[in-house]
This record gives structure tokens, sequence and C-alpha cells, in this order.
């Protein structure tokens, strides 16, 4: 069961105009979120984070949008960059028995075309 | 992802042979975290332990891994008898304490070819 959803595999924009990824997640008692970006053959780098208690965090040019009740938060970077091109991973911390770890979504493709 | 260390960075092993890999946290961090990439997946967490205990392994397989973080030296992630199936990118995390959120940091991750 994927707790943690990005149903968009990719997405393509301009340069200069918005990107929104987009995640959704199943389980309530998550209380923290992550976006990561990862290029191909590096590892995950954090992004920016939210905690339950906000429905918004910005940070430069990327915010991310939390609604708790629809279970649903995204990432929007203005102006996006040919830099941005990458994987993007939604992540949402759980407690568990004590130890918390991070649950990710598949990620999805962004592409920034000049 | 500077100071999180993860070697190898490619290892490729035959069916049935073992494969180690290790890593080493950013300097100052004593919570270790591996997490496994299958193609076409997001990362699915599998052990997170702390110095000489493990804390959760319970994204690990119950069979043939197994993972340590001594006193001394990297933690190491053990696959014995290595499958194909077990084809896949293994990073390795560490933050400083428990809470996890903007304070965890990735290493370069080992990516494990099973021939």
């Amino acid at each position: 069961d994927q707790q943690v959803k990005q149903n968009s595999p990719s997405l393509s924009v301009q340069e200069g105009r918005i990107s929104i990824l987009n995640c959704d997640y199943t389980n309530s008692m998550f209380d923290y979120f992550l976006w990561y970006k990862k290029y191909p053959a590096e590892g995950p780098t954090f992004l920016i984070s939210i905690s339950s208690i906000k429905d918004k965090n910005e940070d430069g040019r990327f915010t991310v949008f939390l609604n708790k009740s629809a279970k649903h938060l995204s990432l929007h970077i203005v102006p996006s960059q040919p830099g941005d091109s990458a994987v993007y991973f939604c992540a949402a911390s759980e407690v568990q028995g004590g130890s918390e770890k991070l649950v990710f979504g598949k990620g999805m493709k962004l592409t920034v075309n000049p | 992802n500077a100071g999180v260390m993860q070697n190898p960075r490619h290892l490729v092993r035959r069916r049935g042979q073992e494969a180690r890999l290790r890593c080493s946290p950013m300097k100052g961090h004593s919570h270790v975290y591996w997490y496994r990439q299958l193609p076409e997946e997001g990362l699915k967490f599998m052990v997170y332990l702390q110095k000489e205990n493990i804390i959760d392994e319970s994204g690990m397989p119950k069979e043939r891994f197994s993972a340590e973080f001594p006193k001394e030296g990297p933690s190491i992630l053990r696959i014995q008898q290595v499958v194909r199936g077990d084809s896949a990118a293994y990073f390795c995390a560490s933050s400083p304490g428990p809470r996890l959120g903007y304070t965890i940091y990735f290493g370069e991750g080992s990516w494990l070819t099973v021939v």
C-alpha cells in the first residue's frame, strides 16, 4: 500500500514559468512533510519541509503548501530554471514504535525547458 | 550530500555471492538509516541504527539482509547470497538525533548489480 503518492510521473515546463508538483498521502498520523530533489546517480538532496501545524512554507523560489483535510501537499517552483530539472520526491515523517522514519513517494521527473 | 560517505559506489556481484555496503555518517551524526530504491520506485526504508544498536529494522527483508553500526567504523549493510531482485540503489542517511526532518542527509548511494 502506497502511503505517499505522486500520481504524475513527469512534468515538463518552460523556463520562467511555475512548476507545481503534487503529492497525496493516506496516513493521517504523518506530522512532517519534506521534498527532496534527486539527480541521476546521486543521493537525494533536501529541498524544503513543512510541519503539519502549518499550511505553507516558503524558501526562495520554493513554496510548499499543505492541505491536511485533503491529505495533499504541493511544491511550487517559481520561476522554474533548467537546473531544476531532476526527480522530486515527496516524503512524510512517520513515528512508529518510538522510531521515526521517512516514507517516500515514487518521485516525479521535472523537466524545465530553456 | 557532503559528509555522508558511501562505498563502493558501484558493486557487481554474481548470484549467491555476498555484498557489503559501507556508510560513514556525517561528523557528529550518530543515527544512520538505510534506504533502498528499486528501478522506477521511490526510496523504501530498510533499517534505522544508532551506535551498536538496531532501533528499527521493520523494512529489512527477514532473510539474507543484516545491518550493523559498530562503536568504531562505518555502518555496514550486508546482503548474503544475493539474487537478481537485490539489484538496486542503496542509500544511507544520517542525522544528529532521532528527529528526522530537515536534519537528515543522504549519501550518494551504492548501486548494486547482481548478474
